[in-house]
């Protein structure tokens, strides 16, 4: 089955610090895309990044960016220079052929 | 505003009774995705449509069903509902297969009581 694991269920981190988020998946394929959505109190859910599979180059937006790890199928998210409205919940994805979401992991961040 | 429309925003119910969820997908979107998130939980696939053909399903139960019209609006309706079914009901969509990802609506939060 292709399952996406977050082994963090709640994170806390200074304002102004780094902090990385873990997640893995499990699959057979070669050729997939992997997001991280966030979730803030509102329940909108946003698209934070996004990485393909064939591609090795990690991918980044501003301050997030993914340590992609094909062969251990994982995929962690950096947020650099936390802000506090940076806290939410940060769901991973996979999409294979259809997005099958993580969990969750919920981050706090401290003033 | 994500450009994905969700109606209502929040639905109370009883038990037994039977819903209807609305969605207008982002414009040029042909892909329509539902989602149902319970409290504190990620979320789970219920069902893909695409141009107006059922293209995936997930673990949607019998008495929940879809469609997607000819003007790529969808429906997901909900029947003889159970306290369980109380949930945050999402609705995405994407240009094909979602490659770059979904668009999600706000959701309808559904209580059943």
């Amino acid at each position: 089955a292709q399952t996406v694991t977050q082994s963090q269920p709640e994170m806390s981190v200074q304002e102004a610090e780094t902090v990385t988020l873990s997640c893995t998946y499990d699959t057979s394929e070669s050729d997939y895309y992997l997001f991280w959505y966030k979730q803030p109190p509102s329940r909108q859910m946003i698209l934070v990044i996004r990485q393909e599979a064939y591609k090795q180059q990690n991918a980044t937006e501003n301050r997030f960016s993914v340590n992609f790890q094909k062969a251990a199928k994982s995929f962690s998210l950096k947020i650099s220079d936390s802000q506090l409205g940076d806290a939410a919940m940060y769901f991973c994805a996979y999409n294979p052929d259809k997005i099958i979401f993580g969990k969750g992991t919920r981050l706090h961040i401290l003033p | 505003d994500s450009g994905v429309t969700q109606t209502p925003k929040h639905l109370i119910t009883a038990t037994g009774q039977r819903v209807t969820l609305r969605c207008s997908p982002r414009s040029g979107d042909l892909s329509v995705y539902w989602y149902q998130q319970s409290l504190d939980q990620g979320l789970q696939f219920l069902i893909q449509y695409y141009n107006g053909e059922e293209r995936a399903k997930g673990n949607i139960l019998e008495r929940f069903s879809a469609q997607q019209f000819p003007d790529l609006h969808s429906e997901l309706n909900l029947s003889s509902l159970e306290l369980g079914d109380s949930a945050l009901y999402f609705c995405a969509s994407s240009e094909g297969g979602g490659a770059g990802g979904y668009t999600f609506g706000s959701g309808t939060r559904l209580t059943v009581v």
